[in-house]
């Protein structure tokens, strides 16, 4: 069965420094995609990053990118640079095709001055 | 903006009623998908949409339905409310079957019981 593991429930961070939010994930499937997505106090779900699992090279989006180790089946986001407003709970999570999404259980990031 | 929309943002009902919760996806997606976020399920996948047909469906309880409708808005229905629905409840939607197709969420619907 197709799993997302968040082993991180809490992180800390200062201002301008890089931070790892840890995922691993299960799949016998060759085709795959993981996502990333940011949760706000507000609630709203943001779209941050994608890897595909036949990609050759780590995705990146601005200060993210995701640090893909397939051999380890894991996915790890990298925000470079961490700003206050990075403050937020991060899921990662799996689709395999067309399929749903499968979320961890999530990351609560803390950003201090 | 994710260009997704749902209404209302919040829902305050009780026990035993019925509510409806509107979605609009963004505009060329054809694929709509409700997830519930709850405490102490975490985000759970629903049902999805493709063009009107339902494609799939998850952890949805019988008392839940759901409709893609021509103009390609959803609507979730939730009816027999229980205090263990209340949740967030997110639409997103996605432009077809591509495996790089992201999903793009909408705010959410915050729905309390009491």
């Amino acid at each position: 069965a197709q799993k997302i593991t968040q082993t991180q429930p809490g992180m800390f961070v200062q201002e301008k420094e890089a931070v790892t939010l840890d995922c691993t994930y299960d799949t016998s499937d060759p085709s795959y995609g993981l996502f990333w997505y940011k949760q706000p106090s507000s609630g709203e779900m943001i779209f941050l990053i994608y890897q595909g699992s036949y990609d050759q090279q780590n995705a990146t989006e601005g200060r993210y990118s995701l640090n893909f180790q397939k051999a380890r089946k894991s996915a790890n986001l990298v925000i470079s640079a961490s700003q206050l407003g990075d403050s937020a709970m991060y899921f990662c999570a799996m689709r395999r095709n067309t399929d749903k999404l499968i979320f961890g259980t999530g990351t609560r990031l803390q950003v201090f001055p | 903006d994710s260009g997704v929309t749902q209404t209302p943002k919040h829902l305050i009902t009780a026990t035993g009623q019925r509510v409806t919760l509107r979605c609009s996806p963004r505009s060329g997606d054809l694929s709509v998908y409700w997830y519930q976020q709850s405490l102490d399920q975490g985000l759970q996948f629903l049902i999805q949409y493709y063009n009107g047909e339902e494609r799939a469906k998850g952890n949805i309880l019988e008392r839940f339905s759901a409709q893609q409708f021509p103009d390609l808005h959803s609507e979730l229905n939730l009816s027999s409310l229980e205090l263990g629905d209340s949740a967030l409840y997110f639409c997103a939607s996605r432009r077809g079957a591509g495996a790089t197709d992201t999903q793009y969420f909408g705010p959410g619907t915050r729905l309390t019981v009491l």
